[in-house]
């Protein structure tokens, strides 16, 4: 079974550069050619920060990059502040599949 | 803006058929520039892709879902509908509706705030 796995955790100080990976198990990374992660707020709607590994839809800021090495993307949140304390999700379609979720990472603004 | 809004009942009992609309405003549900979606997230733990359709025209469900999901649309009214039947309580869930950038390979760039289903007796 393919599946994307992410830390359950990460945490890092005001103004710090943290990075969440997301590593493709089970199936050849070549399939997950569509790598997107969103940030979600509990009670509100998740939004999407990044896809196709490095894109930024209008409207997000730079500080938040994402990249792609080997079998994993990873994403980068420079410069945090108290706000990007939410839960983030990788996401990829991967065929047969269609769409898959990670499992999710904490960001703590410690 | 585009937004949606999801509607049905807080409460299923088990074994019987979860029922969710999702209303589309600011935006046309016929459009074929987009492909719209269901996601879960049970409490604790993460988000969970359903299924995605296309103007009526292909369904794409979840494997571990499909025998039990439909998703369809109404475009008079400009919604899209998920049903899933034989509801257990593994099926209590924040259900959002969500609409894809494009295709289904595409990410979902716009969410519903999603609405709490609870299965119990």
């Amino acid at each position: 079974q393919s599946a994307l796995t992410q830390p359950p955790s990460a945490s890092g100080s005001p103004g710090q550069s943290v990075t969440i990976s997301c590593t493709a198990t089970g199936s050849d990374v070549g399939g997950y050619n569509f790598v997107s992660w969103y940030q979600h707020h509990p009670g509100k709607a998740p939004k999407l920060l990044i896809y196709e590994f490095r894109k930024r839809p209008s409207g997000v800021p730079a500080r938040f990059s994402g990249s792609k090495s080997d079998n994993a993307a990873s994403l980068t949140v420079s410069g945090l502040q108290a706000e990007d304390e939410a839960d983030y999700y990788c996401s990829s379609y991967v065929d047969d599949i269609h769409v898959v979720f990670g499992g999710g990472t904490k960001l703590t603004v410690l | 803006q585009l937004q949606l809004q999801e509607s049905g009942p807080g409460l299923v009992k088990p074994s019987e058929t979860l029922s969710l609309t999702c209303t589309v405003s600011g935006g046309s549900i016929s459009s074929t520039a987009y492909y719209w979606g269901w996601i879960r997230q049970p409490p604790g733990k993460a988000l969970e892709w359903i299924g995605t359709i296309f103007y009526s025209r292909s369904t794409y469900y979840n494997p571990s879902l499909k025998s039990r999901v439909t998703i369809s649309v109404d475009t008079s009214k400009n919604q899209f509908s998920l049903k899933l039947n034989s509801v257990t309580v593994a099926d209590t869930a924040v259900y959002y509706c969500a609409r894809h950038l494009s295709t289904v390979r595409s990410p979902f760039d716009d969410w519903g705030l999603g609405t709490l289903v609870t299965v119990s007796s």
